[in-house]
């Protein structure tokens, strides 16, 4: 059971907006900031989200983040089939010293 | 051109050991922290282990403190994970990352992630 809780799936037709959840405690996404993971099928994460909202170069400005209290989401806008991928969560757990990940969200692109 | 490339995975018998390294290529090694980050057949991410720049800070998830030590060689570009006493439960793809800064905390992100080295723990 992971510590940050996300849905399994997700999925909408192309072009529309989708949102992920990410919900957690005060010693980690009350307190720290969340970072977003995409990965594709059969490939290493990638950085998508990080401190600030900031996205790395080459990221789509399709995708944001966002954070309220103990729950933080990740909107993808413009949906396409490229963004078919599993997205993680992430973030600084004050009380384990350590980071802990959302159990990932499968987006499907109808 | 920038990568990270893991290596040393296998199958190995429960209770047995094992390290795994990762070679880091075209940036300032010695500039960032450095982490393992494991993924089970199926399953999601779960963060193993990291360490600092200069080795003076290192950090394990719960699942293997006691058991793994992570460490690197800023002279040869190399990170590295010892796994002692394997359990069932360690079986999965390990990767290594890259930090965006030098430190191990909060403020920190995974801006590099290697293919990965895959770890069978069986009988």
């Amino acid at each position: 059971q992971s510590v940050l809780t996300q849905p399994p799936s997700v999925s909408e037709a192309p072009g529309q907006r989708v949102t992920i959840s990410c919900s957690g405690s005060s010693s980690n996404v009350g307190s720290n900031p969340v970072i977003w993971y995409q990965q594709l099928p059969g490939t290493a994460p990638k950085l998508l989200i990080y401190i600030y909202n900031q996205r790395p170069s080459g990221v789509s400005d399709r995708f944001s983040g966002s954070k309220s209290g103990t729950s933080a989401s990740l909107a993808i806008s413009g949906l396409q089939s490229e963004d078919e991928a599993v997205y993680f969560c992430a973030v600084w757990d004050d009380t384990l010293n350590g980071w802990v990940f959302g159990g990932g969200t499968k987006v499907t692109v109808l | 051109e920038v990568y990270l490339v893991e290596s040393g995975g296998g199958l190995v018998q429960p209770g047995r050991s094992l390290r795994l390294s990762c070679a880091a290529s075209g940036f300032t090694f010695d500039d960032y922290g450095m982490n393992w980050v494991r993924q089970a057949p199926g399953k999601g991410l779960e963060w193993v282990a990291g360490i600092n720049w200069n080795s003076g800070i290192t950090g394990y998830a719960d699942s293997v403190k006691g058991r793994f030590s992570i460490s690197r060689d800023n002279t040869k570009n190399l990170l590295y994970l010892q796994m002692n006493s394997l359990r069932a439960e360690d079986t999965a793809l390990y990767y290594c990352a890259k930090n965006n800064n030098w430190g191990l905390h909060s403020q920190s992100a995974f801006d590099l992630w290697g293919q990965g080295t895959m770890v069978t723990v069986s009988s």
